[in-house]
């Protein structure tokens, strides 16, 4: 099973600030199987980025995947009021599917 | 455009099943798989397994083998999730999302199953 680590568990951050979150395989993940989604209270998860670093349909381009191997990010250049969720990476090379355990980003 | 709508909340005791159900339109229902996963109050995302749109077959979860069941009416483009021997840690939101080579572009509302006594 791919296990992924997610870091830090929480970003304190400011409106217009930047954002990097991290998440870490226990082995190789191809770029094309990785994914980022963005979940708010009582929602299900939203598809942001697919491929490691293409965005989805309708994404805006504050939001930007990057990554190999077993080290991918996820960079939200500017927060906005909106940003403020958990995000979670996944992994869909290997059976079972796995996900990190997210990301809060909470206003500071 | 594509849409997954899933049944309504289900209160279970110990001991019993619940079937989950996802109503897809907007797409080939043939031509994608469905994915389950869960996630518990407060927790993360757990997948449950996977069911081919194409040819039926499935991919479960370790720990939900024996107790776990995917199904799917092609008729009613409705894949099914039926879950056995339900415990108190299976409380959660139960989403479904068609299943994309590369991601999950597409998710359901979720349904919560609460298994209480």
């Amino acid at each position: 099973e791919i296990v992924l680590t997610q870091s830090p568990g929480t970003l304190s951050l400011s409106p217009g600030e930047r954002a990097t979150l991290s998440c870490r395989a226990s082995q190789t993940v191809s770029t094309t199987y990785l994914a980022w989604y963005q979940q708010k209270p009582g929602q299900a998860p939203r598809l942001l980025v697919y491929g490691t670093s293409n965005r989805a349909p309708g994404i805006p381009d504050r939001f930007s995947g990057s990554g190999s191997g077993t080290d991918f990010t996820l960079t939200i250049s500017r927060l906005e009021p909106e940003d403020f969720a958990v995000y979670y990476c996944q992994q869909i090379q290997t059976s079972p599917r796995t996900f990190g355990q997210g990301t809060k980003v909470e206003i500071k | 455009q594509v849409q997954l709508v899933q049944s309504g909340p289900e209160v279970k005791k110990p001991g019993a099943s619940v079937k989950v159900s996802c109503k897809t339109s907007g797409y080939t229902f043939t031509s994608y798989g469905i994915s389950w996963l869960r996630q518990a109050p407060g927790q993360g995302l757990e997948w449950v397994g996977w069911r081919s749109g194409y040819n039926g077959n499935t991919n479960y979860a370790q720990k939900f083998q024996g107790r776990l069941t995917m199904t799917a009416d092609t008729s009613t483009s409705t894949a099914y999730m039926e879950l056995s021997s339900l415990r108190s840690d299976d409380t959660a939101v139960y989403y479904c999302a068609r299943a994309d080579k590369s991601a999950w572009f597409f998710w359901g509302q979720g349904t919560l199953v609460t298994v209480s006594s």
